[in-house]
């Protein structure tokens, strides 16, 4: 099946500083890659859709200028935690679309990266 | 985008089969129903995925009533490993815009 991996797997930064998170979609070319974050106890929350070539979208209340996002090819995007505080302490998670054998989309997630911002 | 609603947490014990129940009232024509699993700090699992009636795979079974407002996952003869959260997506295959979580249902399987 579709492979989705995530670098680092684990981050811990200090207040202030930006930390990159990578996402590779490792034997399928994604156009499209996702991001999400997600709180403990809580539902995974979509942050922004990354589209290879082009700008990122991202959802209400998601800060561009804090959360940026690269997609410089097929098969990795990056999002990159600027100026890093506390409260962005969370589980990144990215994921890459892609068709499977029925021609149907499907999303495939990545495992995962926890940041904790001291 | 289709609002899901499941139940919060359900209980189980290994060996029995237990079915979970997705409620998607608003179910636009184009869109496909997708389950996810996932574990403590793990990314989600793609389950199954279906549009109408039955789809069997190796782990689970999705039933889909032909009016398509709910669906039904079920896990047979489940194991204390089955002890997860489990999301019910509806998107749009075509539009492929991302899926959007609800707040899933937890399983808990005891032996």
């Amino acid at each position: 099946g579709a492979v989705v991996s995530q670098h680092p797997s684990w981050v811990i930064c200090k207040s202030g500083t930006s930390v990159k998170i990578e996402c590779r979609s490792l034997d399928f070319q994604a156009t499209t890659m996702f991001w999400y974050r997600q709180f403990p106890k809580q539902s995974l929350m979509l942050m922004a859709t990354s589209n290879e070539g082009s700008k990122a979208t991202y959802e209400q209340g998601v800060e561009k200028d804090k959360f940026l996002i690269n997609h410089a090819s097929l098969t990795l995007s990056t999002l990159t935690v600027t100026s890093a505080h506390p409260e962005d302490s969370s589980f990144y998670i990215c994921s890459a679309r892609t068709r499977g054998d029925r021609g149907i989309y499907e999303q495939y997630f990545g495992p995962g990266t926890r940041l904790t911002v001291t | 985008l289709a609002k899901t609603t499941q139940p919060i947490s359900m209980d189980s014990y290994e060996g029995q089969e237990v079915n979970i129940t997705c409620s998607h009232n608003n179910i636009a024509t184009n869109d496909y129903i997708t389950w996810y699993q996932q574990f403590p700090s793990q990314g989600p699992r793609f389950i199954i995925q279906g549009y109408k009636t039955k789809v069997t795979n190796e782990v689970a079974s999705l039933f889909i009533p032909a009016d398509r407002k709910s669906s039904t996952l079920s896990l047979p003869r489940v194991s204390l490993s089955d002890t997860a959260v489990y999301y019910c997506l509806v998107g749009d295959d075509q539009a492929g815009t991302a899926l959007i979580f609800g707040k899933g249902t937890t399983l808990s399987v005891s032996s």
